[in-house]
């Protein structure tokens, strides 16, 4: 099926671990998202691609970095995993239509 | 400061009866409002959307109705079903951007 996959589904580091999140798209849509969603706290932005080439920060950045491979792939990297960053992750692309964002299924990282 | 309020965490509703589902924004910039619903364990997924130019958003059993003045949206569910027991986000932006900001999310339960 088209849409947005993103790996792993799940994944428990230990305090300071690294890993990158990743995420692919096969709509060819140019800009691509990162929301981590928290109870009570709704979906925030992370970072976004408008297109490739170019990335930019959103509401919570802090201990993230991204890098968007090509047109396809969005990556998500945590350098040194910190308890505030357990969370559940998704990603989404956007044509920018009026049909909004199609989002990948999530990624529940819990960091211990 | 959260510029997208959904101030109801939950809400419970009979199958049948009408579900309505509110939230008010504060930037006067937003000019395209959208819902999604999500159920657990996947993403969420796009159900309506509605631009500042119109005042009311229909599609089959879901209507989405906007109150500029009052920087309020509200979703309208009739007849209510089962499966529609998710939660439902709003979320909004200001032309050009993109940049979703959504909502704290409402559960709905329909109750059989």
């Amino acid at each position: 099926n088209a849409g947005v996959t993103q790996t792993p589904k799940f994944q428990v580091l230990k305090t300071g671990q690294s890993m990158t999140l990743q995420c692919a798209q096969d709509m060819n849509h140019n800009s691509m998202y990162w929301y981590r969603q928290d109870p009570g706290m709704g979906l925030r932005l992370i970072y976004y691609s408008a297109s490739e080439g170019t990335t930019d920060k959103g509401e919570v950045p802090n201990g993230y970095n991204v890098s968007r491979l090509n047109k396809r792939e969005f990556s998500l990297r945590l350098e040194s995993a910190a308890p505030s960053q357990t969370s559940v992750y998704f990603c989404a692309s956007s044509d920018g239509g009026g049909d909004g964002y199609t989002f990948g299924s999530g990624t529940r990282l819990t960091v211990v | 400061d959260q510029q997208v309020k959904q101030n109801s965490p939950s809400l419970s509703v009979q199958e049948g009866r009408i579900s309505i589902l509110n939230c008010d924004y504060t930037n006067s910039m937003f000019d395209y409002f959208l819902w999604y619903k999500k159920y657990p364990a996947e993403g969420p997924t796009f159900l309506i959307s509605i631009s500042s130019i119109k005042d009311k958003n229909e599609d089959g059993r879901f209507t989405v109705f906007l109150n500029k003045s009052a920087k309020h949206l509200s979703l309208h569910i009739v007849p209510s079903q089962p499966g529609d027991s998710a939660v439902y986000f709003c979320a909004a932006f200001p032309s050009g951007t993109y940049k979703y900001i959504f909502g704290t999310g409402t559960r709905l339960k329909v109750l059989a």
